[in-house]
């Protein structure tokens, strides 16, 4: 079945500093990726929309300076958490969908555990 | 106005019993429906995806969609111990070959021993 990779599946960063998290579709072709951010008992939130080849789009309320997102290839999406502080601390999981296949459901990435301290 | 409502739970049932979740959803454009399980501190896995009114079997597991209703849920049986997780309901609109999900709350389910 698809798989999609997400490293790291820990960091942990001082304030101030970035983190660059990867996202990649092992076996399948993904034109958009997703970005999702999970607070500690709380829903999944999209944040950004990732386009091959394009800018992303970026959900209400989500600093695109900040959360930087690029999407150079079909198979791999990053995500750079830019001068990060302790209030970004989160579970961030990337999904991506099947190039081509009309009704996929969505594939998630292991996720990655970003402390800020 | 939630466009994706769960009651969170949580929801407790015995081992071997029959565990139904719900969930609602607002906009009545919505195409794809999925339930994904989520253990605490890992990614969402899927369980069941459903697109047509009616039931969808797959092994213990039964997602039932009524798009009048605006209502999809899920059905466990013979509920085991290992089912304990939060169910996450995701309801997309056709966006082409990837779907962008919106998700419920989550509804978090313990199967007692």
């Amino acid at each position: 079945g698809a798989v999609v990779s997400q490293h790291p599946s820990w960091v942990i960063c001082k304030s101030g500093t970035s983190v660059k998290i990867e996202c990649r579709s092992l076996d399948f072709q993904a034109t958009t990726m997703f970005w999702y951010r999970q607070f500690p008992k709380q829903s999944l939130m999209l944040m950004a929309t990732s386009n091959e080849g394009s800018k992303a789009t970026y959900e209400q309320g989500v600093e695109k300076d900040k959360f930087l997102i690029n999407h150079a290839s079909l198979t791999l999406s990053t995500l750079t958490v830019t001068s990060a502080h302790p209030e970004d601390s989160s579970f961030y999981i990337c999904s991506a969908g099947e190039f081509g296949q009309g009704n996929s459901p969505l594939h998630f990435g292991n996720g990655t555990r970003l402390t800020v301290t | 106005q939630k466009e994706v409502e769960q009651n969170s739970g949580p929801l407790s049932v015995p081992e071997g019993a029959i565990a139904s979740l719900n969930c609602t959803y607002s906009d009545r454009g919505s195409q794809s429906f999925f339930w994904y399980r989520q253990y605490s501190g890992k990614s969402p896995e899927l369980i069941m995806s459903i697109y047509s009114n009616g039931d969808k079997e797959d092994g213990r597991f039964t997602a039932q969609l009524n798009k009048a209703s605006q209502y999809v849920s899920l059905l466990i049986r013979d509920s085991q111990p290992s089912d304990s997780a939060t169910y996450l309901c995701a309801v997309s609109l056709l966006s082409g070959s990837a779907r962008q999900l919106t998700f419920g709350s989550g509804t978090q389910l313990t199967v007692l021993p």
